[in-house]
């Protein structure tokens, strides 16, 4: 199947500073990425959908100044978490649908 | 309002023996079904799908899962369960909007041996 890849796998950062993640398409072009949030032992949470070539679309409650998403081109989008405190620790998963209507999910990004 | 429901949120078998996660969907039109595996730490593994014709589909890993339009199901089955089955396991519909999924609760999977 199609391949999709986040970077990096975890990141500890200092509360106030800013963490990108990035999301790959490895084999096929997306014009649409997703972004999600999963807490422990619960399900994912879809935080914005990520268009190439326009504004991201966020789900109700997300701040959009708080996590910027930028969707750089055909295979890469990224997620920026501004002034990061604890209460933003997370782990972030990416996923992207192909052409054949699969959507295919990165392996995650723990926030520490 | 569209939702994915797995009512099971943890269940326990034992090695060797036969499974069955449940999974309900409320949408009016033709849903698009998945089911995903995650172990600890990891992202999500697409097991199989469901868009059109035979409602019975094979994936990987030995899973199979059947649409029931009637009962408006999409339950994931595995005839003999291996220890490696231990996960999360996640329904998921895709809605209106292309790609968009909706996920249910999911249930965890623990195989005794």
């Amino acid at each position: 199947g199609a391949v999709v890849s986040q970077h990096p796998s975890w990141v500890i950062c200092k509360s106030g500073t800013s963490v990108k993640i990035e999301c790959r398409s490895l084999d096929f072009q997306a014009t649409t990425m997703f972004w999600y949030r999963q807490f422990p032992k619960q399900s994912l949470m879809l935080m914005a959908t990520s268009n190439e070539g326009s504004k991201a679309t966020y789900e109700q409650g997300v701040e959009k100044d708080k996590f910027l998403i930028n969707h750089a081109s055909l295979t890469l989008s990224t997620l920026t978490v501004t002034s990061a405190h604890p209460e933003d620790s997370s782990f972030y998963i990416c996923s992207a649908p192909a052409n054949t209507g699969t959507q295919y999910f990165g392996p995650g990004t723990r926030l520490l | 309002a569209q939702s994915v429901t797995q009512p099971d949120i943890h269940i326990t078998v034992s090695e060797g023996a036969s499974l069955e996660l449940r999974c309900n969907y409320s949408y009016g039109a033709t849903p698009y079904l998945f089911w995903y595996v995650q172990s600890p730490g990891q992202g999500l593994q697409l097991l199989l799908k469901y868009f059109s014709g035979d409602t019975l589909v094979q994936g990987i890993k030995g899973f199979e899962a059947e649409f029931k339009r009637s009962q408006s199901s999409f339950n994931l089955r595995k005839p003999s369960v291996h220890w490696s089955d231990a996960a999360e396991y996640f329904c998921a519909h895709r809605g209106s909007t292309l790609g968009r999924l909706y996920f249910g609760r999911g249930t965890q999977l623990t195989v005794w041996p």
